[in-house]
C-alpha cells in the first residue's frame, strides 16, 4: 500500500513565524500535492511538484512556498505565518507520467493553529 | 470550467437505513470520478473510481456509486448504513491535465451522521 506521512498530525505556531510542513510519501511517485482543507470549501490546491525541484502553482498559493529536493519528500512553507492560515494541511501523492486516471493518495493531515 | 458540485452538506440517517449522497459534475469529456471518505482527524481514503466501462463501480466498505452520463452525476450509494460510516465523503472529477500532471477538482464534502 502506498503511504503518505505527514510529519506533524497537529502544530500550534505564532504569527509571522516561518512554518515548514513536511510530507514523504514511499511509492517513487513523481506527483505531490499539497491542500488545505477548510469547513464549507472543500480541498483547495496550494501547489503541486511533479518532479525534483519541479513546482506548479494550485488554486490558492499566496502565502506559501514549497520545496522538493527529492523525489519523496515534498516540504509546504509559510514564510510568515499569519492567523488566516490556521487550517487543515493535506499532502497527497501519485503516479506522473500523464496518468490522469490515477487516485491520490492521501496523508492524515496536520492540523495547524495559528496564535 | 469544470466543477464539481455536492449539493447536501449534511445529512442524517438512521443505522441500517439505505444511503444516497449525490454529486454532480460539469466536464467536457468523459471523466474520471472518484469517492473518497474522510474520518475525523484523518486524511483521506479512496472508497471507488470510475474511467469507463460498466457505469456501477463497486467500492469498499460495501459501497457503491453509479455514473449517469445524461445527468453529469456519480452519486454514492450503500445498502445499509453502519454507525462507523459516519465520516465526510468526497466526490473528485479527474482526467484534467494541469501542466505536467493529472489535478483532481474535489466538492465541498458531505458530512454523514448516523443516528443509532
Amino acid at each position: 500500500d502506498v503511504k503518505v506521512t505527514q510529519s506533524s498530525r497537529y502544530l500550534v505556531k505564532r504569527t509571522g513565524e516561518k512554518v515548514f510542513l513536511e510530507c514523504v510519501q514511499d511509492m517513487d511517485h513523481e506527483n505531490m500535492f499539497w491542500y488545505r482543507q477548510d469547513p464549507g470549501l472543500g480541498l483547495r490546491l496550494i501547489y503541486f511538484s511533479y518532479d525534483v525541484k519541479m513546482k506548479e502553482k494550485g488554486d490558492i498559493p499566496e502565502g506559501y512556498s514549497v520545496s522538493r529536493e527529492k523525489k519523496e519528500r515534498f516540504s509546504l512553507i509559510l514564510e510568515s505565518a499569519s492567523t488566516n492560515q490556521t487550517s487543515m494541511y493535506l499532502c497527497a501523492s501519485t503516479l506522473g507520467g500523464g496518468h490522469l486516471n490515477q487516485p491520490q493518495h492521501f496523508g492524515d493531515g496536520t492540523r495547524l493553529s495559528i496564535l | 470550467a469544470q466543477s464539481v458540485t455536492q449539493p447536501d452538506i449534511h445529512i442524517t440517517v438512521s443505522e441500517g437505513a439505505s444511503l444516497e449522497l449525490r454529486c454532480n459534475y460539469s466536464y467536457g469529456a468523459t471523466p474520471y470520478l472518484f469517492w473518497y471518505v474522510q474520518s475525523p482527524g484523518q486524511g483521506l481514503q479512496l472508497l471507488l473510481k470510475y474511467f469507463s466501462g460498466d457505469t456501477l463501480v463497486q467500492g469498499i466498505k460495501g459501497f457503491e456509486a453509479e455514473f449517469k452520463r445524461s445527468q453529469s452525476s456519480f452519486n454514492l450509494r450503500k445498502p445499509s448504513v453502519h454507525w462507523s460510516d459516519a465520516a465526510e465523503y468526497f466526490c473528485a472529477v479527474g482526467g484534467v491535465r494541469y501542466n505536467q500532471g493529472g489535478k483532481l477538482i474535489f466538492g465541498q464534502g458531505t458530512e454523514l451522521s448516523v443516528k443509532p
